[in-house]
């Protein structure tokens, strides 16, 4: 069974440090990841996926995370934290197979101090 | 312009009441998908539907059943409201192996 987890409920930073939002997962086979935000009262928005390829992945709004594959993990990153980035950060996971799930993590709140 | 819309973005009817919530796509997508986000956040899958054919169908009341009558419209009809089912519900779509796009949500108080 795929599970994906998101180990801090909550993460917090000052502006211009950098961020780290940390996931780990299971699945058979090679995964399918994602990182979406949410703000208050928002739905989710697409960050970046890892598919296949490079295993550091660049996304939107100076997001990165790096796929790792011994870990099994694939940690978010920022260089500079920005108070705007503050929100509701989920990783999901997918096994690469066709009809299979979007797994989520349980989310982990950043919040960036100025 | 938007790309996934859900109507309505708020719902609040008393408990035994049967409602529905819309959704439609307009990127083309061929993959939508129904997803429950609960009071603490945790967001599970609940339906997904490709080329208007039902392709996951998480454990789910019967109460609740989704219809596609074409590749960019999804809707979530759900009959005999309960309590528990007070949730926000987001409509997604994707191409299939892509990210999902999902819509503003809807939330649903029963009362």
């Amino acid at each position: 069974a795929q599970s994906v987890a998101q180990p801090e409920d909550q993460v917090n930073v000052a502006e211009g440090n950098p961020l780290t939002v940390k996931c780990t997962y299971s699945v058979s086979g090679n995964p399918y990841l994602f990182w979406y935000v949410q703000y208050p009262n928002r739905g989710l928005q697409f960050l970046l996926k890892y598919i296949t390829g490079d295993n550091l992945v660049k996304g939107s709004y100076g997001f990165e995370a790096e796929f790792n594959k011994s870990q099994t993990s694939f940690h978010l990153k920022k260089p500079s934290a920005l108070v705007s980035d503050s929100a509701l950060y989920f990783c999901a996971v997918r096994a690469n197979q066709a009809g299979t799930a979007l797994i989520f993590g349980k989310g982990t709140t950043l919040s960036v101090s100025s | 312009d938007t790309a996934v819309s859900q109507t309505p973005k708020y719902l609040v009817t008393q408990m035994g009441n049967d409602k529905s919530i819309k959704c439609e796509q307009n990127l083309g997508h061929d993959t939508m998908y129904w997803y429950k986000q609960d009071s603490k956040k945790f967001l599970k899958i609940m339906f997904s539907y490709n080329n208007k054919e039902l392709i996951i169908n998480e454990t789910v009341p019967n109460r609740f059943s989704p219809k596609s009558p074409d590749k960019a419209h999804l809707n979530l009809h759900i009959n005999s409201l309960e309590l528990g089912d007070s949730a926000v519900y987001f409509c997604a779509s994707s191409q299939v192996e892509g990210a999902r796009f999902f819509g503003p949500g809807t939330r649903l108080t029963v009362l």
